[in-house]
Order: structure tokens, then sequence, then C-alpha cells
């Protein structure tokens, strides 16, 4: 089955304790992108790649770090969580940027809190 | 930078009744393409219509229709017989067809549609 599969689902963590949320996706996509969601402000992009160690910012890339070594995979990096990035947290990707009949498949989102 | 706004925080509708959700934008391309995405309460983000600038006719897709006005930026949606499971956060978004704008989704920040028994 075509997915994107997030990791873990739910995660609560502490001020300052690095994380690592893991995306994966089977559809040999080139274009990846993580999202935050929050409550009155929609989704808004983290950062996005265009392909295998190619990456870029979104609007809301600090504190955030992402790699991308192999094209299945875009795992999104928190180095030192704070309170303010408690949020949902989604993966796309779709096979390239820019393709209408490309929309972005979307994981289940990871629901991370930080105290 | 685009900009999607979605006035409507919160809607309800009778079952089996038609609601129209508002999304208006602002960009100065051209060449643009335009979505609506449902988030039900298990938080999955489906696409449930989208639609490309340069056309005219209005995107269907079941129940649900776009009512597209690009002179006025305008991209609302409408869904007719409405069902239960049609509740859930509804987000429009934006994506320019070429450029900067084209590597992310501008989204709204969402109408909260209410399905009533």
């Amino acid at each position: 089955e075509a997915q994107v599969t997030q990791n873990p689902r739910y995660l609560i963590t502490v001020t300052g304790k690095k994380l690592t949320v893991t995306c994966s996706q089977n559809m040999n996509h080139e274009y990846m992108s993580w999202y935050r969601q929050d409550p009155g402000l929609g989704l808004r992009q983290i950062y996005y790649s265009m392909n295998v160690e190619v990456t870029d910012k979104g609007d809301v890339p600090e504190g955030y770090k992402v790699s991308r070594k192999e094209k299945r995979n875009f795992p999104l990096i928190l180095e030192s969580p704070s309170p303010n990035q408690t949020s949902l947290y989604f993966c796309a990707s779709s096979p390239n940027h820019s393709s209408y009949n490309s929309p972005l498949h979307f994981g289940n989102g990871t629901r991370l809190t930080v105290t | 930078a685009q900009t999607v706004t979605q006035s409507q925080p919160e809607m309800s509708v009778q079952e089996a009744e038609t609601v129209t959700l508002s999304c208006t934008y602002d960009t100065s391309e051209s060449d643009y393409y335009l979505f609506w995405y449902k988030q039900p309460p298990s938080r999955q983000m489906i696409l449930v219509i989208r639609q490309e600038a340069y056309k005219q006719q209005n995107a269907t897709e079941n129940r649900f229709s776009v009512n597209f006005q690009k002179a006025a930026k305008s991209f609302s949606l409408k869904i007719s017989d409405s069902q239960l499971g049609d509740a859930a956060m509804y987000f429009c978004a934006y994506r320019a067809y070429s450029g900067a704008g084209s590597y992310q989704l501008t989204f709204g920040k969402g109408t909260k549609l209410s399905v009533i028994p």
C-alpha cells in the first residue's frame, strides 16, 4: 500500500532532550516536506526536500533540522526541543513539487508535547 | 507572499443539507493550484478537491464542488447532501505553479464543520 509513515504517533518529552521524528515513503517520491499544525494557524511548512541531499527551509525552520540521505526517508530532528515546539507534525511527499497531478500525500501526524 | 484566508472558523450544517465554506487568497501569480483538504478527528489530511487556476470550469468530485472566481480570488467549497462523515476540519490551500511558491502549500487556518443529525 502506498503510504507515508511517520513515527511515533505521540511523543511527550522534556525541554532540551534531542528527538527525531521519522518519516518514510514507499512511493519513490522525489519531494518531501514537513509541516506543523497549530490551532488557529493552520499548517505551516518547516522544511522541504526536492531530492536526495537537497533540502531547504520553509516558513518556520527555527529549531529544526532535517536530512535526506535516502530518497524514502526524511527525518525531522529537534536538537533541543522547547515548549513552543509542542504541535502536531505532518510529513508529506509527492512525485515532484510542482505537478498538479501529484498532490501531496500526508502521513498520519505526530503529536509532540514538550514540557 | 501568498496568503489564504478562511473567514469562518466554525460552521454547522443539518444532515442532508448543503453548506458552503469560503476561502479567499492573495497572489500576484497567474498560474497556480488550489486545494481543499479535509482533516477528520483521526488527524489524517485527505485531499477533497483541486483546481487549476487556468481552468474556467469549476471542479467537482461527487458531492463536493467548488466555486472558483479567479478575478475575486475566491475558492469556496460546496458540500451537498451533507453526511455525518463530513464533520471535520477543512483547509483551503494554495500552491504556485512555479518559482519559490511552488515548493510549499500555503494553508488557511481552517474551518471546523459540524454536521447535525
